[in-house]
């Protein structure tokens, strides 16, 4: 079954720093997402993303966000100059067309700010 | 009002019978709904969507939709120890296809 893959599966980085967090969305998905959850709270929508642009953004996706599909497979998130806050899960995830399609989560990027 | 709220729990069953999870929303207009289950430390997986008001059955889950009240539940059948776990309720937004939000979930704990 095809799923998506995200990479790294944990990173350290120190504040300040920016980081690239990368998925790759299930190829003939065409409707993709980026979602956070902190240690013991609720998953947060950041940004959903579709024709290759932003199609909705939360309060949260401020100017230190951003998103890119660098080419046809991968679909990036960038968190310019990181904050303690930041530590968190971070999931990328896909859907297919339709209303009503589900979306599909990779594993995770657990993201860890010194 | 929050967007998508629920019962924080802990709810504890004993194994075989019935849990009950319940979900209320704000957006009236929402169309599809969606459970899914996770597990500590990994990510949201799927058990089923609805989007028809009335009762949609998938094995041993039930999702129940009643859209004039705003309300969708989710019934598990003979729990088992292995459905422990924390219950996520996601509905998409009739303002946005593109935005479905995530409530905070409801952790269920089977006792053998």
């Amino acid at each position: 079954e095809p799923e998506v893959t995200q990479t790294p599966s944990h990173q350290v980085t120190q504040m300040g720093q920016e980081v690239i967090l990368r998925c790759v969305p299930i190829s003939n998905h065409l409707y993709f997402y980026w979602y956070r959850q902190i240690l013991g709270q609720k998953v947060e929508f950041l940004v959903s993303f579709y024709n290759n642009e932003i199609s909705e953004k939360s309060e949260i996706f401020d100017d230190q966000f951003s998103v890119e599909r660098p080419d046809g497979s991968n679909f990036t998130l960038k968190i310019r100059s990181t904050k303690l806050e930041d530590s968190a899960m971070y999931f990328c995830a896909s859907r297919g067309t339709g209303y009503n399609s589900p979306l599909h989560f990779g594993n995770g990027t657990r993201l860890t700010v010194t | 009002q929050k967007e998508v709220e629920q019962n924080s729990g802990p709810l504890s069953v004993p194994e075989g019978a019935i849990a009950s999870l319940n979900c209320t929303y704000s957006d009236r207009g929402s169309q599809s709904f969606f459970w899914y289950r996770q597990y500590s430390g990994k990510s949201p997986e799927l058990i089923m969507f609805i989007y028809s008001n009335g009762d949609k059955e998938d094995g041993r889950f039930t999702a129940q939709l009643n859209k004039a009240s705003q309300y969708v539940s989710l019934l598990i059948r003979d729990s088992q120890p292995s459905d422990s776990a924390t219950y996520l309720c996601a509905v998409n937004m009739k303002t946005s296809y593109d935005k479905v939000i995530f409530g905070p979930g409801t952790s269920l704990s089977v006792i053998p």
